[in-house]
C-alpha cells in the first residue's frame, strides 16, 4: 500500500495567517492527490483534486501544488471557518489511502 | 443537488452480519464510480471499498482490514450502492460514508451512518 504522511499533525494559527501543510507519499503518485476539509461531526469535503486543481465552490484562498511524493495544501488568509480537520488522499493506486490528518486550530 | 444518504447502521453483536445502503439522487448514478470510506470514533479517515460505475470492478482494503469480510455492490436501476459487511469485529465500529468518485477524488460524500459492534 501507498502510505500518506501528513506533517504537522496539528497547528495553532490566527485568523490572517497563511498556513501550509504539507503531505508526502511513500512511492510516487503523480499528480493523484487530493486534499479534503473536515468539520467536527460532518462528512468530509473536497477542497483540492489532482493536486492543484480546486474544486467547484472552494474559496480561492486554498490551494494545493506538488507532483510525484510531495504535496502541498496552502491557505492563503486563514478565516474564521477554516478551522477544521484537512486530509490528503492518494488516488494513484487501490487501496486509495489517507494521511493521518492535520488538525488546524485557533492560536 | 448531488445527494448521497447511507442508511442501515447500527448496534450488532461481534460475529454477526450488518448491510448499508448509499442511496443516490441528483445524478447519473450509473456513470460513477462509489467509494466506502469509515472513520473510527476520534480516529482519521480509511478507505474501505470501491466499484465501478457498472459494477463490474470491485476494489477492497487489504486482508487485514476488510478484504474477505466485506462486500460491495450496486444496483444502477435503484441507485443504489451496498457494502455487506460480515463476521463483523469491535475493531469495525466506526462512522461509514458513501462517496461518488469524480474528478479523481470523492465528492460528494453522504453524512454517514454509524456502525457499533459491541456484546
Amino acid at each position: 500500500d501507498i502510505q500518506m504522511t501528513q506533517s504537522p499533525s496539528s497547528l495553532s494559527a490566527s485568523v490572517g495567517d497563511r498556513v501550509t501543510v504539507t503531505c508526502r507519499a511513500s512511492q510516487s503518485i503523480s499528480s493523484y492527490l487530493n486534499w479534503y476539509q473536515q468539520k467536527p461531526g460532518k462528512a468530509p469535503n473536497l477542497l483540492i483534486y489532482a493536486a492543484s486543481s480546486l474544486q467547484s465552490g472552494v474559496p480561492s484562498r486554498f490551494s494545493g501544488s506538488g507532483s510525484g511524493t510531495d504535496f502541498t495544501l496552502t491557505i492563503s488568509s486563514l478565516q474564521p471557518e477554516d478551522f477544521a480537520t484537512y486530509y490528503c488522499q492518494q488516488s494513484y493506486r487501490t487501496p486509495w489511502t489517507f494521511g493521518q490528518g492535520t488538525k488546524v486550530e485557533i492560536k | 443537488q448531488v445527494q448521497l444518504v447511507e442508511s442501515g447502521g447500527g448496534v450488532v453483536q461481534p460475529g454477526r452480519s450488518l448491510r448499508l445502503s448509499c442511496a443516490a439522487s441528483g445524478l447519473t448514478f450509473s456513470r460513477h464510480a462509489v467509494h466506502w470510506v469509515r472513520q473510527a470514533p476520534g480516529k482519521g479517515l480509511e478507505w474501505v471499498a470501491a466499484i465501478s460505475n457498472d459494477g463490474s470492478n470491485k476494489y477492497y482494503a487489504d486482508a487485514d482490514s476488510v478484504k474477505g469480510r466485506f462486500t460491495i455492490s450496486r444496483d444502477n436501476s435503484k441507485n443504489t450502492a451496498y457494502l455487506q459487511m460480515s463476521n463483523l469485529r469491535a475493531e469495525d465500529t466506526a462512522v461509514y460514508y458513501c462517496a461518488r468518485e469524480v474528478s479523481g477524488g470523492c465528492d460528494p460524500w453522504g453524512q454517514g451512518t454509524l456502525v457499533t459492534v459491541s456484546s
